[in-house]
């Protein structure tokens, strides 16, 4: 299916440092969804957004609603050791009936 | 129990056997989802139910059969894997299927996966 154009691929970063990636689409959405994966989990909900313009926060995660609609951002502040794994973007294009997801920014993080 | 449980979470299976994935959901939703998930791979959706519908079949071959009995039960049965079908499999579920004015039906909630191994 469609996928989002998620960036960048993977990160290496030291304890401490901010992080930040998006998600672009061709398509407008009506919600943004960024989501966590730990290996051989299921992906777990961060922050979901749901109009342009939308900042959210979650602890040290922040997450924006593109003005465009057709895209999103997501900052960590603060990397810890546990902010290991693959951070996905998704979520259901306007008039769409079903969800589309990025490629996953997978992000490692020195102690 | 909350959220989505997926049962087993480890499956190992010979090419001619016949095993099932479960899914449950606690959430009072009504659409509930079959994903794959191959290593190094976008996540593929399989299946989609809504209201116990079956509203997307996505050219999954034969051998893997869902069954949604309800709103809160997804099953994948499967039959005569092949090697190549080793994957993670997560279920989830949302409210409905993505509309544009229903904040609910656009969030999905993911189950914590069963990892299948076909030998």
């Amino acid at each position: 299916g469609q996928q989002l154009n998620q960036s960048p691929q993977s990160m290496f970063i030291q304890e401490g440092e901010d992080v930040s990636m998006n998600c672009t689409s061709s398509s407008i959405f009506n919600t943004w969804l960024w989501y966590k994966q730990d290996p051989g989990e299921g992906p777990v909900l961060l922050i979901a957004l749901y109009k342009a313009g939308e900042l959210t926060s979650n602890g040290r995660l922040t997450a924006q609603f593109g003005t465009t609609r057709k895209d999103s951002f997501l900052n960590i502040s603060a990397s810890i050791p546990s902010d290991v794994g693959i951070y996905f973007c998704a979520g259901p294009p306007y008039n769409f009936n079903k969800f589309y997801f990025g490629s996953g920014t997978k992000l490692n993080v020195k102690p | 129990e909350t959220g989505v449980t997926q049962t087993p979470r480890h499956l190992v299976m010979g090419m001619t056997n016949k095993k099932s994935l479960k899914c449950e959901q606690h959430l009072g939703h009504n659409a509930m989802y079959w994903y794959k998930q191959s290593a190094k791979k976008p996540l593929e959706l399989m299946f989609v139910y809504n209201f116990k519908e079956q509203t997307e079949n996505n050219s999954v071959p034969s051998r893997f059969s869902p069954e949604c009995p309800n709103s809160s039960h997804l099953f994948l049965h499967l039959h005569t894997l092949q090697p190549e079908d080793s994957a993670l499999y997560l279920c989830a579920s949302s409210q409905e299927t993505p509309s544009g004015g229903r904040r609910g039906a656009n969030v999905l909630t993911f189950g914590a996966g069963s990892r299948l191994t076909v030998l």
